[in-house]
């Protein structure tokens, strides 16, 4: 069966950086879109990024382009967010995600990780 | 790029149908037919109900179904369960290739 797992998440100071990766299973990972969408705590879902399948497609929200860095490794099945310059406004649950073309459609979803931003 | 329009709220009593909206734009919702809905309960991650407008992954009870008209999309939950009472939140493709979420809506079962 599918399975992504999260890890690498934490507290950080505000402007320092973490990784996450993410550990997916049960499907041939390098045939899948792969997101990154988070959560803040008590609020909506939010869009962070996508990945094409074989890793030359990308696009990033707005409110975390130029500080964020999604990448995979097909060999490794693994996801992963670099996060750099992180923000109090960051603090929110990140969920791992298989998606279809173009981020859309995302149908399998990891348990998520908190990422705590705070002094 | 601001959210998705959705109500906060939405009821019905079981066995009833419930109808959630879901607007945007030209530039996503009425531009294309990348639309999602996520059905989302306490504690849990979303989990993927609708896609691409109107279909249904497997599992997923026909008694949920999705529309578009225009800038605006839908969700509809016949025949209301118990366990239907969950966050709601709608998805668009958009022009700039990105994803937009709605704000989210919270089902009530009476």
């Amino acid at each position: 069966q599918v399975q992504l797992v999260e890890s690498g998440g934490g507290l950080v100071k505000p402007g320092g950086s973490l990784r996450l990766s993410c550990a997916a299973s049960g499907f041939t990972f390098s045939d899948y879109y792969m997101s990154w969408i988070r959560q803040a705590p008590g609020k909506g879902l939010e869009w962070v990024s996508y990945i094409s399948s074989s890793g030359t497609t990308i696009y990033y929200a707005d409110s975390v382009k130029g500080r964020f860095t999604i990448s995979r490794d097909n060999a490794k099945n693994s996801l992963y967010l670099q996060m750099s310059s992180l923000r109090v406004d960051d603090t929110a649950v990140y969920y791992c995600a298989r998606s279809r073309w173009g981020g859309t459609g995302t149908d399998y979803w990891g348990q998520g990780i908190l990422v705590t931003v705070s002094s | 790029q601001s959210a998705l329009t959705q109500p906060p709220s939405a009821s019905g009593s079981p066995g009833q149908a419930v109808t959630i909206s879901c607007t945007g734009t030209s530039s996503d919702v009425g531009g294309y037919n990348y639309v999602s809905w996520y059905q989302q309960h306490p504690g849990k991650a979303p989990k993927l109900m609708i896609f691409e407008v109107s279909k249904r992954p497997s599992g997923v009870p026909d008694r949920f179904s999705g529309s578009k008209s225009g800038n605006t999309a839908s969700l509809t939950v016949s025949g209301l369960q118990a366990e239907d009472e969950a966050d709601y939140y709608c998805s668009s493709y958009t022009d700039n290739n990105n994803l937009l979420f709605g704000g989210g809506t919270k089902l009530t079962v009476l």
